[in-house]
């Protein structure tokens, strides 16, 4: 069962531009999260936010959760070629069981 | 360095026969798991452990079958009833942060049905 969507499912930009993605979730979470995976790779933790908080930063990374509305964003700025790739988030429910959305890719263009 | 050891990278296998793919951690994690993920696609749970000789039933665990016999691994053994194999297989571990299942991921095991 697929708990987070991602929207877009691919965002093509130009390097310096922000990248905006969004997640949307069904059921209630104790957090959410974001990771990255790089072609043919294992995917990568980046950031983690509670349901209790409504914004986070990590250098370069913005996620916001707004729990009425079950959504998460995840802003990259200023984003570079190094930045292509997949991005997830995934949804904690309490359980051992993280469950992933469908990704959005990220072309940044050089 | 501490971290998760899948093997091997790439696994080619005809029709009808099993394939065990291996996961090691170091990052003396109680908890592992394994995924698949299809091109262009998410992750599935195929099979999670939280501790050592008990695992769960993810939500694709038919024709797959696991082992938790040690807490370092956690094989992953793909049989014949597995109708289509043909995927990226993604093992990890998680730690709790006070409260929270972060997961670490090994590189992934691509199989092939030829």
């Amino acid at each position: 069962s697929q708990q987070g969507e991602e929207d877009p499912q691919a965002l093509s930009i130009q390097e310096g531009e922000n990248a905006t993605m969004n997640c949307s979730y069904k059921t209630s979470i104790n957090n959410l999260q974001w990771y990255r995976q790089n072609s043919g790779r294992g995917l990568v933790h980046l950031i983690l936010i509670r349901s209790n908080e409504r914004e986070k930063h990590s250098g370069r990374l913005r996620v916001t959760l707004d729990t009425s509305k079950k959504s998460s964003s995840l802003l990259i700025t200023a984003s570079r070629a190094a930045d292509t790739a997949s991005y997830f988030c995934a949804t904690d429910d309490s359980s051992y069981k993280l469950i992933f959305g469908s990704g959005t890719r990220l072309l940044v263009r050089p | 360095d501490g971290g998760i050891t899948q093997s091997p990278k790439y696994l080619f296998r005809k029709e009808g026969q099993n394939v065990t793919l291996s996961c090691e951690q170091n990052l003396n994690h109680d908890a592992m798991y394994w995924y698949r993920q299809d091109p262009g696609q998410g992750l599935r749970l195929i099979y999670y452990s939280q501790i050592v000789n008990d695992f769960q039933k993810g939500d694709i665990a038919e024709g797959y079958s696991v082992s938790r016999e040690k807490k370092e691994s956690f094989p992953l053994t793909v049989t014949s009833a597995q109708k289509n194999p043909t995927a990226f297989y993604l093992c990890a571990s998680s730690s709790d942060r006070a409260g929270a299942n972060v997961l670490t991921f090994g590189a992934g095991s691509r199989l092939t049905v030829l």
